[in-house]
């Protein structure tokens, strides 16, 4: 069975700061991967996406891969007030068009 | 990224109805999903619904309970059949985009009392 674990938290961390945020999945035959940021009471909003080693900047996102140590991650630099919302890690196994989502990690960026 | 629409945005339903929630989106997509999302939890997909032929389900999920119509590229139903407490949830459509991922409607809010 495909699964995307991610810790749930909360993750607590200072306004300025870096958050990291870390996904592993069992599917190693998984090719696209996705963050999505969910405000409590809102859909979830893609942020990133990664499909090959290494890291992809987006103003202050990084997403970060490593497929032969199936782990995923997301670096949010100069964290905001703003940025307070649980992040959903997803995974696409080759040549499928289902997504397998994680439980989420829950972002408190503290003032 | 398509925009997406979902009505009603939220319900109360009473125990034994039904209710159809419907998914507009701006352009034409081949595949849509209906997820449901508990409180606190994460996505769970329910089916997916391809223009033209029967939805997808999941494991867990039977047609008789959550029905679902296709008949665009832009449009699709889900109905909640029979509904108890255990239904009320989140209810989301999402659309699959070029590189893989899939965009989400504003979702449905039901509450089954």
């Amino acid at each position: 069975q495909k699964e995307v674990e991610q810790n749930s938290g909360p993750l607590s961390v200072p306004e300025g700061a870096i958050a990291s945020l870390n996904c592993t999945y069992s599917d190693r035959g998984s090719q696209s991967f996705f963050w999505y940021r969910q405000y409590s009471g809102k859909s979830p909003e893609l942020i990133m996406s990664i499909y090959s080693n290494g890291d992809k900047e987006d103003g202050r996102f990084t997403a970060q891969l490593n497929k032969a140590s199936q782990y995923v991650s997301l670096l949010i630099r100069d964290s905001q007030p703003s940025d307070s919302a649980t992040y959903l890690c997803a995974a696409a196994g080759a040549g499928s068009y289902q997504l397998t989502f994680g439980k989420g990690t829950k972002l408190s960026v503290i003032p | 990224s398509a925009v997406i629409s979902q009505k009603p945005s939220r319900d109360i339903c009473q125990r034994g109805t039904s209710l159809t929630i419907q998914c507009q989106v701006d352009s034409q997509v081949t595949m849509m999903f209906w997820y449901r999302q508990q409180p606190g939890q994460s996505l769970t997909l329910i089916a997916t619904a391809n223009q033209g032929s029967e939805a997808t389900y999941e494991s867990g999920f039977v047609i008789d309970k959550f029905p679902i119509s296709r008949p665009n590229l832009t449009f699709s139903t889900l109905t909640v059949s029979n509904m108890s407490p255990e239904d009320s949830s989140i209810y989301l459509c999402s659309v699959r985009g070029t590189g893989g991922e899939q965009f989400f409607g504003p979702g449905t809010r039901l509450t089954v009392l």
